[in-house]
């Protein structure tokens, strides 16, 4: 079955250093993949998406390429700031990103401190 | 922006008794789900439902859950005879079209004692 595996958190970091929050996938077929965020007392939003391999998502600087022969979707962004503390998820859906169900990694806590 | 909504933010329910988690999806928006997370652990797909009937659900949909679009509205998940194990945080999400994105309500808390 579908799975996704992303870095365990807290990932604490100061403001604008670098992140890179990993995330792999297993998968039959071709899945389109996802990042989710989740601030504190809201709900999940979409952040960005690829639909196929060697596409880049990006959205509010952040990055992450659907990588097919590392099976990876990793997070990136140059220059992080407080207001990107927060919950993001991996997820993958084999069927478009919509309906029957996405496939999330648990979640990894994202601190930045000032 | 039109927003997913969710009520109760936090509800709290004696095992045995049956609980009614309530969502307004957005207006436009034809499929509609619910997720949930059990604290520390992933977020989990529960059922998705479209055109007044469940398009899928997970395993973990079993008897004691349900889903009803009551109104226009409205999109409800019940649970009929919460258990222990059913405490965690239950997302309601909607999107326009199969391949749209989801968009996600802020979650309701359930914690069965």
């Amino acid at each position: 079955g579908n799975s996704v595996t992303q870095m365990e958190g807290p990932v604490t970091l100061s403001e604008e250093a670098f992140l890179t929050i990993n995330c792999t996938y297993t998968a039959t077929g071709y899945p389109s993949l996802f990042w989710y965020v989740q601030y504190p007392g809201e709900g999940l939003q979409l952040l960005l998406k690829a639909t196929k391999a060697d596409d880049k998502g990006s959205n509010k600087g952040f990055e992450a390429t659907y990588r097919k022969e590392t099976t990876s979707f990793h997070l990136e962004k140059g220059s992080v700031q407080v207001s990107d503390s927060a919950v993001y998820f991996c997820a993958l859906s084999d069927r478009g990103g919509g309906a029957d169900g996405l496939t999330f990694g648990k979640g990894t806590h994202l601190i930045i401190q000032p | 922006e039109p927003e997913v909504t969710q009520t109760p933010s936090h509800q709290v329910t004696q095992m045995g008794q049956e609980v009614i988690l309530r969502c307004v999806p957005i207006s436009n928006h034809l499929y509609f789900y619910w997720y949930r997370q059990i604290l520390g652990q992933k977020v989990e797909f529960l059922v998705s439902f479209y055109n007044n009937e469940i398009s899928e659900k997970s395993e973990i949909f079993d008897d004691q859950f349900s889903v009803e679009r009551p109104d226009g509205s409205n999109f409800t998940l019940k649970i009929r005879s919460t258990k222990l194990e059913d405490s965690a945080m239950y997302f309601c999400a909607s999107s326009e079209a199969p391949n749209s994105p989801l968009h996600f309500g802020n979650g309701t808390r359930l914690t069965v004692t």
